[in-house]
């Protein structure tokens, strides 16, 4: 099974200043159709996961171009450029490559 | 719009048994796989599995948690999928998620499994 590792636990960030989150995978979510299955979810409090980012680096739509996807193999990272107010919550990876598998979360909050 | 809505959830005992429906609407229900995944109180998500599109010949992937205890079955006629658990253990106490991976989600359906 792929182990999805991200880090770190909890981020406390400033509005206005940038976050980031890494995602690391046990094994390539490359696959042979030349497309990289790895996605990043918000789940605000109560809410369910929304998704921010598929495929790497592609922003879903609506989402802000304040988030952003980046990386290859078997590391990942999601940028917020500027943190917002409404960002707060719970940030997974995801990949899907072979079955479905989460990182344990990363929980923004604001100073 | 992709809208995905779960029911079927509540408190069980040990041991015993539930079924979970999701009814979808907004797109094409046979022509996509759907998953279940769950998430125990203030813990992060886990995949439980899905069931492949008829095209991929309608077969199921589990969690090793969930193996040989719960079943995941689809009605395209219906569009809806189900989430049936049997031996219910009170780790198998959350929320229980319909999705369309990665893009629709369902709202949720809370499952309790106490004595």
């Amino acid at each position: 099974d792929i182990v999805m590792t991200q880090t770190p636990l909890s981020l406390s960030v400033t509005p206005g200043q940038p976050a980031s989150i890494s995602c690391k995978s046990s094994q390539s979510l490359l696959h042979s159709d030349g497309k990289t299955y790895l996605y990043w979810y918000l789940q605000k409090p109560g809410q369910s996961p929304q998704l921010l980012i598929y495929e790497v680096s592609s922003r879903f739509s609506g989402v802000p171009d304040r988030f952003s996807g980046s990386g290859s193999g078997t590391d990942f990272t999601l940028k917020i450029s500027r943190v917002e107010a409404e960002d707060v919550g719970v940030y997974y990876c995801m990949q899907g490559i072979h079955l479905l598998t989460f990182g344990g979360g990363t929980k923004v909050e604001i100073k | 719009e992709v809208q995905l809505v779960e029911s079927g959830g509540g408190l069980v005992q040990p041991g015993r048994s539930l079924r979970l429906s999701c009814t979808a609407s907004g797109f094409t229900f046979g022509d996509y796989a759907m998953s279940w995944v769950r998430q125990a109180p203030g813990k992060g998500l886990e995949w439980v599995g899905f069931i492949r599109s008829k095209a991929y010949g309608g077969t199921t992937e589990y969690a090793a948690s969930v193996k040989g205890r719960f079943t995941i079955s689809r009605d395209d006629s219906k569009s809806i999928a189900y989430l049936q658990m049997n031996s219910l253990k009170t780790e198998d106490t959350a929320v229980y998620y319909c999705t369309r991976a990665p893009t629709g989600w369902g709202q949720g359906t809370l499952v309790t499994v106490s004595s």
